[in-house]
């Protein structure tokens, strides 16, 4: 298994608080991505990182921000959380890119009341 | 834009039968093809894919195959287990988007 830590694994939170959801590597792989998973929506990209400080957006990235200073760490912040943001987040990493094997992360569950 | 539609779940199956979930795609270049699993608990892992027309990607008994004609990439099993009650997604990978679609997911019960 690759090694990919999420953390908090579950957290509550109210609306309008900030949230930072983190993700750790020890594989040293270059690309590190945030999805959401709701229902009937599969899985949708937050945003993604192509190296140490070079993030870019994906299909649903209003609301959040991310940051990577290591290459081991990806944070996904919420700045203001909406209950509109309750979902399961994953971490995800890939050595070369989506076009080859993502590895996933066990996800965090949010709620936002 | 590109765009994977995956059959309605969730499917429930005896032990031994036999499994097709559907999956077609809309995409405007030659994207690869992923099927990837999530059993409970767990983050998705990747199961099998396919990077050109008329490749079989197989793991674990599963198999599916890229369908250029009728862009589709359904993933069989001759005869699946209770271990294999899982939530499937099927993706495509297009180079000009840079990242992956996915399907909204099959959930698949086998039961003893």
């Amino acid at each position: 298994d690759a090694g990919i830590t999420q953390s908090p694994r579950h957290k509550v939170t109210e609306t309008g608080t900030p949230v930072t959801l983190r993700c750790h590597q020890t594989e040293n792989h270059r690309y590190m991505y945030w999805y959401r998973q709701d229902p009937g929506h599969g899985l949708r990209l937050i945003h993604y990182s192509y190296g140490v400080k070079d993030t870019d957006k994906g299909e649903v990235s209003d609301g959040y921000s991310v940051s990577r200073s290591k290459t081991e760490d990806f944070l996904l912040t919420l700045e203001s959380a909406t209950s509109s943001q309750t979902s399961v987040y994953f971490c995800a990493i890939s050595e070369d890119g989506v076009k080859e094997k993502l590895f996933f992360g066990s996800g965090t569950q949010l709620s936002v009341l | 834009g590109d765009s994977v539609t995956q059959m309605e779940g969730p499917v429930t199956l005896s032990e031994e039968a036999f499994l097709t979930i559907n999956c077609t795609y809309t995409a405007t270049g030659y994207p690869s093809l992923f099927w990837y699993v999530q059993y409970p608990g767990e983050g998705l892992q990747l199961l099998l894919k396919a990077t050109k027309a008329d490749d079989k990607g197989s793991n674990k008994g599963f198999e599916a195959t890229y369908r250029k004609e009728t862009t589709s990439f359904h993933l069989e099993k001759g005869s699946v287990q209770v271990s294999d009650s899982a939530v499937y997604f099927c993706a495509l990978y297009d180079g000009s988007a840079r990242q992956l679609t996915f399907g909204s997911g099959t959930q698949l019960t086998v039961l003893p």
